[in-house]
């Protein structure tokens, strides 16, 4: 595709239950980054990926939150027991090269998710 | 950790006022990006500044790296309604983009 995507676009979960969020990035891309907006705040840096490897996992949150990426395109970050305070919106962007702060950072248009 | 401090966090203006905001940091930046964040939509970039004291225009936006590559600024002349949104800067630094808290810019008609 054009850009990324992500998928769902929204989504409404109960406390307790296990979500999965889904980004595909720009083909050809071999950096990927998974942030975390909170209404009305700044961008929370969560995790990257070079190519199927993330290096550095401390931007996680806590261990209820984990991403894997396979095949050097999608990812998928997995929220494990929700609670109310994880309600935010999920962006994932990509960038052609990794290990580089010169590259351009492609956003998706992000998962909304509301934990009730 | 390295942060990147950015100010101010919300700024109003009347329209056709200027808007400035500003970017920190406490170490030396390889280079600075600047996003753009629509209401409701997600950061796209905007520029990207690399060398000391480099100065870009787009349009009525005037983007500024400082000589010791420590501060930068987007300045907005004659805001318009479709500035709206919140502006972020990212500075570089080991090979890592490094994204400040954004300045969320209002502007009434």
């Amino acid at each position: 595709g054009a850009g990324v995507s992500q998928s769902p676009s929204n989504k409404v979960t109960e406390k307790g239950k296990d979500v999965e969020l889904r980004c595909d990035p720009i083909s050809g891309h071999t950096a990927l980054y998974w942030y975390r907006q909170s209404l009305g705040q700044g961008l929370e840096f969560l995790i990257y990926f070079q190519g199927n490897s993330a290096p550095d996992k401390s931007g996680l949150p806590s261990d209820r939150f984990s991403a894997e990426r396979t095949g050097g395109s999608v990812s998928t970050l997995t929220i494990q027991r929700t609670q109310q305070e994880d309600s935010a919106v999920y962006l994932c962007a990509s960038s052609l090269y990794f290990g580089t702060s010169f590259d351009t950072q492609y956003f998706g248009p992000g998962t909304r998710l509301t934990v009730l | 950790g390295q942060q990147v401090m950015q100010i101010p966090q919300y700024q109003h203006v009347q329209e056709g006022e200027d808007f400035t905001t500003y970017c920190n940091s406490s170490t030396t930046l390889s280079n600075i990006q600047w996003y753009k964040q629509r209401p409701g939509g997600h950061p796209v970039f905007l520029i990207q500044l690399v060398k000391s004291g480099e100065v870009k225009k787009q349009k009525r936006l005037t983007f500024q790296f400082g000589e010791a590559k420590k501060n930068s600024s987007l300045h907005i002349t004659a805001t318009q309604t479709t500035d709206v949104g919140t502006y972020f800067c990212a500075g570089g630094s080991q090979g890592n983009l490094i994204f400040g808290k954004g300045t969320k810019l209002s502007v009434k008609p």
